[in-house]
């Protein structure tokens, strides 16, 4: 499985965008790149999936360079219930199971 | 309900106490997770059910851990002779298939205290 290295926390203020950029430098050509939400007391919660370019979704936008070693997670005009931990996942598409690998994530805190 | 449930959300147990934790997921979905995360930390996978079977429980950290699908929803998470190192936040995921890619839908969880 592709490691992964994101920042451990980042701050920000409302209404400006933050952008997490995550590291999977041994990444496969099988492997796709997911990030996940997670608010205090609950599950993490999917936002954003993608294999290569941009995505974009009603939540977030995913940007992943040609060499596919790293992602950015961009969240526009972030409010305070911003406020959680991001984690940015790599699996292997072909894998019966799903099954994911998450790291320590990023602490992002949204100041008013 | 349309998420996934999970009971007790809350479980403080004695060590050397036995537990069960249950996850109800999301109605037709064929893939049941269970993950555990300690604080500060990120989920860590325990197991995989595809249906019936345990498809990969290589997360299980020992034989004290149990767990079971017996009709291919209901799952029950089994821990016997608790330590005060069990204690954690259990959670569960399920999605529509095993196959990636695709996105997993988790529990609030059930947070065990083992004393």
């Amino acid at each position: 499985l592709a490691k992964t290295t994101q920042p451990i926390s980042m701050d920000s203020y409302e209404g400006q965008e933050v952008n997490i950029t995550c590291s999977h430098n041994n990444i496969a050509t099988n492997d796709y790149i997911t990030w996940y939400q997670q608010f205090p007391s609950q599950g993490p919660r999917f936002i954003i999936q993608g294999y290569k370019t941009k995505v974009t979704n009603e939540v977030a936008s995913l940007f992943i360079p040609a060499d596919r070693k790293s992602s950015t997670l961009s969240l526009p005009r972030v409010s305070l219930s911003d406020t959680a931990v991001y984690y940015c996942l790599v699996g292997d598409i072909r894998a019966a199971g799903n099954k994911l690998t998450f790291g320590g994530g990023t602490r992002v805190l949204v100041k008013p | 309900g349309a998420g996934v449930s999970q009971t007790p959300s809350n479980k403080v147990t004695e060590k050397g106490k036995y537990v069960e934790l249950r996850c109800d997921p999301i109605s037709g979905h064929t893939a049941l997770y269970w993950y555990r995360q300690s604080l500060g930390q990120g989920p860590e996978f325990l197991i995989y059910f595809q249906g019936t079977g345990a498809a990969d429980d290589s997360g299980l950290p020992n034989d004290r851990f149990f767990a079971v699908r017996p009709e291919g929803s209901v799952s029950t998470l089994k821990i016997q002779r608790t330590e005060r190192g069990d204690s954690a936040v259990y959670l569960c995921a399920s999605s529509p298939s095993g196959r990636g890619p695709g996105e997993l839908f988790f529990g609030e969880g059930s947070r065990l205290t083992v004393l």
